[in-house]
This record gives C-alpha cells, sequence and structure tokens, in this order.
C-alpha cells in the first residue's frame, strides 16, 4: 500500500533554534497534506493544509510565521518550528492525500522536545 | 461544530478478552466516521469506516456499527491479541466536506497482555 515517510522520528533541539520536518509521499502524488500537532492526552489537532505549489491555509491559532510549510513537489512537504520553545514541545503527524483512491496516509509522527 | 469524543485509555485486557472502545461524535449532517490504529513506531492506518447510518465497517475481527440515534460508532472485537496492542483513534469525515481532514477523537491506547 501506499507509504508516507515523516522524518525525523524525534528531534531535541535548544530554545531559540529551529526545526524542519519533512513528509514525503513515496509511491504516490500527493497534491494536498495535511499537518497535525498532538498534546500529550488530547486530540489530534490539524494545524494546517498544504496544497502543492499554494500557500498553506492555516487552522485558527496557529501562527504562519511561527510554523512554516512549503509544498514544492507532489511528493514532499515540509514543516518548520522557527525560534522553537517548550511550548512547542509536541508530536507532529502529517498526512497525505493520494488523490487516485481518495484516501489519506500518515506518517509515523516526529515528536518534538524543545529544551 | 464537528468533535469527537472516545473513552480514555489505557485500556488493560487479557488475550482472548472482549474490548469496547466507545466513540461518541457531534457533527452536522450525515458525516462518514472512522477508526484508525496506530501501532508503535508505525503512522495511522485506516482500520474500518462505515459512511451511512447503520453501517457496519469491519476488519481485522474489529467491527463498528453507525448509529446515528446515538450518535456513536463503538469499536469491537471478540477476541483480542497481544499483536492488537496498539493506540486507536475514531475519527469522521463531515459531510460535503471536500478536502476537509478528519476530525479525530485523544486516542484509546490498548495493552493486550498474555
Amino acid at each position: 500500500g501506499a507509504v508516507v515517510s515523516q522524518h525525523p522520528s524525534w528531534v531535541i533541539c535548544k530554545s531559540g533554534t529551529s526545526v524542519k520536518i519533512e513528509c514525503r509521499s513515496l509511491d504516490f502524488q500527493a497534491t494536498t497534506m495535511f499537518w497535525y500537532r498532538q498534546f500529550p492526552k488530547q486530540s489530534l489537532m490539524l494545524m494546517a493544509t498544504s496544497n502543492e505549489g499554494s500557500k498553506a491555509t492555516y487552522e485558527q491559532g496557529v501562527e504562519k510565521d511561527k510554523f512554516l510549510i512549503n509544498h514544492a513537489s507532489l511528493t514532499l512537504s515540509t514543516l518548520t518550528v522557527t525560534s522553537a520553545h517548550p511550548e512547542d514541545s509536541s508530536f507532529y503527524i502529517c498526512s497525505a492525500r493520494d488523490h487516485r483512491e481518495e484516501k489519506l496516509f500518515f506518517g509515523s509522527g516526529t515528536q518534538l522536545s524543545v529544551l | 461544530g464537528n468533535s469527537v469524543t472516545q473513552m480514555e485509555g489505557p485500556v488493560t485486557l487479557s488475550e482472548e478478552a472482549f474490548l469496547t472502545i466507545n466513540c461518541t461524535y457531534t457533527a452536522t449532517g450525515y458525516p462518514s466516521l472512522f477508526w484508525y490504529v496506530q501501532y508503535p513506531g508505525e503512522g495511522l492506518q485506516l482500520l474500518l469506516k462505515a459512511t451511512k447510518a447503520d453501517d457496519k465497517g469491519s476488519n481485522k475481527g474489529f467491527e463498528a456499527t453507525y448509529r446515528k440515534e446515538t450518535t456513536s460508532f463503538h469499536l469491537e472485537k471478540g477476541s483480542v491479541q497481544v499483536s492488537d496492542s496498539a493506540v486507536y483513534f475514531c475519527a469522521l469525515t463531515p459531510w460535503n466536506s471536500g478536502n476537509t481532514p478528519l476530525v479525530f477523537g485523544k486516542g484509546t491506547r490498548l495493552s493486550v497482555i498474555a
């Protein structure tokens, strides 16, 4: 079946640094990708919708200047957490829509810890 | 708005026990309902789904029935195995949502012991 690769699976960084998370669809083209965030014991919350070749659409309350999303190709979307702070520590997960089957496939997630 | 509420875990069961994970939803119109499973170190995978009232989704021995009258989509399995240990997410897609992605519950961690 379709595979979505998310990298890195975990990252620890110092406060004030930027962290980039990659999401790749390995065997299909994804015109739309989604980024989610999950705090401990909370629901997966949609952060933004990323469409190839256009600007991402952010959900209410998500700072677009802090969470930079780039979807420059049909197989790659990146999320950059800029000037990370401890409150950004969370589990980030991406998903990609396979337009051929109208199905969503998920990456394995990235655990970010900001010290 | 749209929301999903599922029972909090963790749930610990002995092998061959009966499993129920409750899920209720709030949505306008007629959403599609899903259960996703996340095994350790892997991404979420679709386990089963139902797209209209009274539909029953089933896969790998798991079942869930779309109950519009009670706005529920409880997950059941008659005899769990150690390999079923994972986190289970109930989710919905609003009706006629186009590109709108899924709304998830908080997830329920299941641990099955031999």
